[in-house]
């Protein structure tokens, strides 16, 4: 079975504050694909990335960056000086070649709040 | 272009009653999600559907839940007899399909805000 565990529930900073959102995975595939989803207040899940378990190299997209850990089964994320914009909730998720429909599983969801 | 869309964005009913959501996945995108988000569930896969095959219907909770694609296009699901339980957002995503090693990447609707009284 797969499992996604974002253990921060909640996380508050004060804008420009670097903050990361950690992401831990269990699997038994060989492949396998994780993605984070920004959730803004509107409730519409918007994609921020997908990295396949093969490419471990770190991603770097404007204030945006991602570590994936294939030792740790980690895909943190880190927004560096962060802005009231990035206040949402947060989900990593995964799905793996033994799934054939590729359906996500996700982990709970870290609320990041950004304080002016 | 056109994202996915979801309709009606809120629906209230009365327990007992059916319920149908729709949902218009992204042009060109033979696979389809339905997810559900509940505040003591968190995001959970209902069911899925890809091109003509018969769909994974493995995360459905309850034969009450049903859905149906029609065309290979608009999707629609249906629960009937809702319970207050039923309260929750439901979620579509689609994505292309080019199956094998790879997974594409689900593009999410703004859900449907069903609140079963």
């Amino acid at each position: 079975a797969q499992k996604v565990t974002q253990a921060q529930t909640e996380i508050s900073v004060v804008e420009k504050e670097d903050v990361t959102l950690d992401c831990v995975y269990e699997t038994r595939d060989t492949t396998y694909y994780l993605f984070w989803y920004k959730q803004p207040p509107s409730g519409e899940l918007v994609f921020l990335i997908r990295r396949n378990s093969f490419d471990e190299q770190n991603e770097i997209s404007g204030r945006y960056s991602w570590n994936f850990q294939k030792s740790t089964s980690s895909f943190n994320f880190t927004i560096t000086a962060s802005q009231v914009v990035d206040s949402a909730v947060y989900f990593c998720a995964l799905s793996g070649n033994n799934n054939a429909g590729n359906m996500l599983t996700f982990g709970g969801g870290t609320r990041l709040m950004v304080k002016p | 272009g056109a994202g996915v869309s979801q309709s009606p964005s809120n629906k209230v009913t009365e327990k007992g009653k059916d319920v149908e959501l729709r949902c218009d996945p992204i042009s060109g995108h033979t696979a389809l999600y339905w997810y559900r988000q509940s505040l003591g569930q968190g995001l959970e896969f209902l069911i899925y559907f890809q091109g003509n095959s018969a769909p994974d219907k493995s995360g459905l909770p309850s034969d009450r839940f049903s859905a149906e694609r029609t065309g290979g296009s608009v999707s629609t699901l249906t629960i009937q007899r809702t319970q207050q339980e039923d309260s929750a957002v439901y979620l579509c995503a689609s994505s292309l399909f080019r199956g094998g090693a790879i997974t594409d990447t689900q593009y999410f609707g703004p859900g449907t805000r069903l609140t079963v009284l």
